[in-house]
């Protein structure tokens, strides 16, 4: 069975402070799916991540597939109250086309 | 603008009661999914359709149905609401073979069981 470890659960910051999550497997995933969730919306997409070692940026957020595709980060620089949210990250193998989600970062950045 | 819409946003319906949640799609996407997400939690899949052919996952209580009319829309049927189904229900759609499986979520449905 495929497994997803996100680290970590929750978080709480301050503003101006950088953070870093992480997404680990054992598995190795044709792609990976990064998501943020607002409290009573939808999962909404921020990037996908396809080969090992690629690194996307998204104005202050940086994401990060490992060598080997079994793992990625997002780390995120001089986080603002906007950024709160549910962080999920997701896998995708070349074999189905259901994803594999981790267990959720939950952000909350104070003002 | 392309979209995924899920409806209504918020249902309340009593222990029991039948209850129906919808979902289109303006994507033309051929997989649609529906998942259950209970606080804060990753969502958990449990069906999706491959064009007309329906796929359950195996831990997929009974009471859980589905429907794709067409390609556009989808429902999710919960036949007799317990108050363990209270959650928020997703809806979400990707175009297999293209695009790494990305999947678009709609809003979601929050799903009161009194």
């Amino acid at each position: 069975t495929q497994l997803l470890e996100q680290s970590p659960q929750f978080l709480s910051i301050q503003e101006g402070e950088n953070l870093t999550v992480y997404c680990n497997s054992s598995s190795v995933f044709s792609s990976l799916q990064w998501y943020r969730q607002e409290p009573g919306e939808g999962p909404v997409l921020l990037v996908t991540v396809v080969t090992g070692g690629e690194v996307k940026k998204l104005k202050r957020l940086t994401f990060q597939f490992g060598d080997a595709r079994k793992d990625s980060s997002l780390h995120i620089t001089a986080a603002q109250p906007g950024d709160t949210g549910l962080y999920l990250c997701a896998g995708a193998t070349d074999s189905s086309y259901k994803l594999i989600f981790g267990s959720g970062t939950r952000l909350l950045v104070r003002p | 603008d392309a979209m995924v819409i899920q409806n209504p946003r918020y249902q309340v319906t009593q222990f029991g009661k039948p209850v129906t949640l919808s979902c289109s799609q303006t994507l033309n996407h051929n997989v649609m999914y529906w998942y259950q997400q209970k606080s804060s939690q990753a969502p958990k899949l449990l069906f999706h359709y491959y064009d007309k052919d329906f796929n359950n996952e195996a831990d997929t209580p009974d009471n859980f149905q589905s429907r794709r009319p067409n390609t556009s829309f989808c429902f999710l049927d919960i036949r007799s609401p317990g108050l363990g189904d209270a959650a928020m229900y997703l809806c979400a759609t990707s175009r297999v073979g293209h695009s790494y499986n990305e999947q678009f979520f709609g809003p979601g449905t929050r799903l009161t069981v009194l």
